[in-house]
């Protein structure tokens, strides 16, 4: 069964660190991948994506670096702050014959940033 | 109000009772979905549904059933509630199948006992 691996499953950061998430991937039916972050009782909301034209994506604090031929992608959140406490989700298309296209989600890491 | 709405947001219920689940949206997307999150298993799709009256099973269907009958709806239904049906449920719509992300409703909190 496809799956998209994440880890770590939960990070502790101070206040100004960079937490790096990383998802691996299998094959996808087209190149895009999203993240989402997650507050407690909140559904998850779209974060930044990536299509691998390029290596890397950049919006505001978050970053998001590709791999292709790895076939990995990472989050990185520059100067954290504890507003960035949550739960981050990566994503990949599928591409299984009923459900092709449709998003399959990592595991989840939760982050804890320290004042 | 303008997007996607789920309720109630908590639920309790026994074993063996049905229990239905409503997501409504109100952007006219034409794909809707219905995910499970569990601790350790992420988000995974029961259900998704392309266009009303066109509904398809995800990578986790069983007990559930799902209907379409108008766009903007797509309520997911637990015909026999067990106890490994305890989770929290999230409604998703897009205007694509997934190229350009999914908005989330808040969530349904279902408890079996």
């Amino acid at each position: 069964q496809q799956q998209v691996k994440q880890s770590p499953q939960s990070l502790i950061v101070q206040k100004g660190g960079i937490p790096i998430i990383n998802c691996a991937y299998e094959n996808t039916a087209f190149d895009y991948f999203p993240w989402y972050q997650q507050f407690p009782g909140k559904g998850p909301a779209l974060l930044i994506a990536i299509r691998p034209d390029v290596s890397e994506k950049k919006e505001g604090r978050f970053t998001i670096s590709f791999n292709k031929s790895a076939k990995q992608f990472s989050l990185h959140i520059m100067d954290s702050q504890p507003g960035d406490s949550a739960t981050y989700f990566c994503a990949a298309p599928r591409t299984s014959s009923s459900n092709t296209g449709k998003l399959i989600f990592g595991q989840g890491t939760t982050l804890q940033v320290k004042p | 109000d303008a997007g996607i709405t789920q309720s109630p947001r908590y639920k309790i219920t026994e074993t063996g009772r049905q229990v239905t689940l409503m997501c409504h949206q109100t952007w006219s997307h034409s794909y809707m979905f219905w995910y499970r999150q569990d601790l350790g298993h992420g988000l995974r799709l029961i259900y998704y549904s392309a266009a009303a009256d066109i509904t398809d099973k995800g990578e986790v269907p069983d007990g559930y059933v799902v209907s379409r009958s108008k766009t903007e709806n797509f309520p997911l239904t637990l015909e026999s509630a067990t106890r490994s049906q305890t989770s929290v449920y999230f409604c998703a719509s897009s205007l694509t199948g997934g190229q350009y992300g999914y908005t989330f409703g808040s969530g349904t909190r279902l408890t079996v006992v």
